[in-house]
C-alpha cells in the first residue's frame, strides 16, 4: 500500500531554473495539497486541488504553479528557483466526504537553492 | 499575528514523565482539531483528531479543546524514548479541505 509518494527525495537548484516535484497517491483521494516547511513556521499551504481539473491557491503560491489532470497526481513546479525556495515540500491527500478525514502526507522532497 | 501559535521549544523530558503540548488559536471558526506527529526527516502522520470541546484519550495521548478558551493541548502519558519528535497542532474550518498548522514542538524523552 503505497500511499502518497512524492519524487525526487533531494533537489539542488541553481538559481533560476525551474523543475518539478511528482506527488501521486493510490487512495483515490479527492483532495490533495501542497505545503512548504520550514523552521519555526509549520506547514504553509502552497496549493490545493479538490479534484481533477480543480486547484486554487493557498497561503504562500507565489512561485509555483500546479495542475490535476488525473485524481492520483498532483506536480508542483517551480517556475523559476529563488534562494527563498529552499525548504521541505509535503504533499497529502484526503477524502472530502466523512467524519474524520484525516490528510495522508508523503515523505517529502528538501529542496536546497544556490 | 499567527492563526494558530505554538511554542517550537525544544521540549526535554525524562523517559517516564507526563509530556504536556498545547497550541492557541485565533479565528473561532475552526471546528476540527488534530495533533500530527513527525519524526526526522520524515511526513506528519495523523495521532489524534476532535471535533468537540472536552477530552478524548487513546491509549497513553489525551487531546483536550477548549473552544471557549481557543486552546488545545496533548498529554503524553508514561513518555518513552520513541515519543522523540516534533508534535503540530493543526485545525480546520470544515471536516475537510485546508488545514492550519501551528509551528510544531519538538520533544526529545530521555532514557
Amino acid at each position: 500500500n503505497a500511499g502518497v509518494t512524492q519524487t525526487p527525495k533531494f533537489q539542488v537548484l541553481k538559481t533560476g531554473q525551474s523543475m518539478t516535484l511528482q506527488c501521486a497517491q493510490d487512495m483515490n483521494h479527492e483532495y490533495m495539497s501542497w505545503y512548504r516547511q520550514d523552521p519555526g513556521m509549520g506547514l504553509r499551504l502552497i496549493h490545493y486541488s479538490v479534484g481533477a481539473g480543480i486547484t486554487d491557491q493557498g497561503e504562500v503560491p507565489n512561485g509555483y504553479n500546479v495542475s490535476r489532470s488525473t485524481t492520483e497526481d498532483f506536480p508542483l513546479r517551480l517556475l523559476s528557483a529563488a534562494p527563498s525556495q529552499t525548504s521541505v515540500y509535503f504533499c497529502a491527500s484526503s477524502k472530502i466526504q466523512g467524519p474524520n478525514t484525516e490528510a495522508f502526507f508523503g515523505q517529502g522532497t528538501r529542496l536546497t537553492v544556490v | 499575528q499567527k492563526e494558530v501559535e505554538q511554542d517550537p521549544g525544544p521540549l526535554s523530558v525524562p523517559e517516564g514523565a507526563i509530556v504536556s503540548l498545547n497550541c492557541t488559536y485565533s479565528n473561532s471558526a475552526f471546528q476540527y482539531f488534530m495533533w500530527y506527529r513527525q519524526y526526522s526527516r520524515k511526513g506528519p502522520e495523523l495521532l489524534m483528531y476532535t471535533y468537540s470541546s472536552g477530552n478524548k484519550e487513546d491509549g497513553r495521548f489525551t487531546a483536550q479543546v477548549d473552544k471557549s478558551s481557543k486552546y488545545i493541548s496533548l498529554f503524553i502519558r508514561d513518555s518513552q524514548p520513541s515519543d522523540s519528535a516534533t508534535y503540530l497542532c493543526a485545525m480546520r474550518t470544515d471536516s475537510w479541505g485546508k488545514l492550519q498548522f501551528g509551528a510544531g514542538t519538538q520533544v526529545v524523552v530521555t532514557p
